[in-house]
């Protein structure tokens, strides 16, 4: 298995709503993350966690609420979103923090927020 | 701040054109990776250059990293409409830290 798989692929919620996006893959890989890509823009990195751990936040406000259950699942846990949130939401994996064999990323989620 | 350019923004060229896309840092990079994202899917990697001076093909596809690591090229020769796309490049910049991505290159092949 060589895929990141993201679910759902699209997601419609209202500003008061709470849902989560999630992530799988079965590389083996220990670092994943989590990019935010509006259109005709390149993805932003959102967090990144090693070894299941919170390794990189960048300032991502609170709204926005990553975890990593284990080494093969990482959710995003979405409540009280504004419509300036709505953009393709990225999931990535990598063997390790160096990436040096490139990252594997999901389809994606693409989120509208109403 | 450590910022990656990438040019030209936005490409458009007839099929049997040659291109080159750039992506500039006045820092140095531990890796640099090109990725290439197509509408509604996520960016897919097409190689990752870590030696300064690196070449690398890719069938009609040809990656430089230059001697000093802070540049490098995608080249593509006799460009197909199957070659529309985003063309990113990322790179790290220390070892360990997350890839940081330039703001891409969006090409399109009319037949």
């Amino acid at each position: 298995d060589t895929e990141v798989t993201q679910t759902p692929k699209h997601l419609v919620m209202g500003m008061t709503n709470k849902k989560s996006l999630k992530c799988e893959q079965h590389m083996g890989h220990r670092a994943m993350y989590w990019y935010k890509q509006k259109a005709k823009k390149p993805p932003e990195l959102m967090f990144v966690y090693s070894y299941e751990k919170l390794s990189i936040n960048e300032s991502v406000p609170s709204r926005f609420s990553p975890e990593c259950p284990n080494s093969s699942l990482l959710n995003l846990h979405l409540h009280a979103l504004q419509p300036e949130d709505s953009a393709l939401y990225l999931c990535a994996s990598s063997q390790d923090l160096t990436g040096g064999h490139g990252y594997t990323f999901g389809s994606g989620t693409r989120l509208t927020v109403v | 701040t450590q910022l990656l350019e990438q040019s030209p923004q936005f490409l458009s060229i007839q099929e049997g054109e040659n291109l080159t896309v750039y992506c500039n840092s006045s820092s140095v990079f531990s890796s640099l990776q090109w990725y290439r994202q197509e509408p509604g899917e996520g960016p897919v990697l097409l190689v990752t250059v870590v030696t300064g001076g690196e070449v690398k093909k890719l069938k009609r596809l040809t990656f430089q990293f230059g001697d000093a690591r802070k540049d490098s090229s995608l080249h593509i020769t006799a460009a197909q409409p199957g070659d529309t796309g985003l063309y990113l490049c990322a790179g790290a910049f220390q070892a360990g830290t997350a890839l940081i991505f330039g703001k891409g290159t969006t090409l399109s092949v009319s037949s």
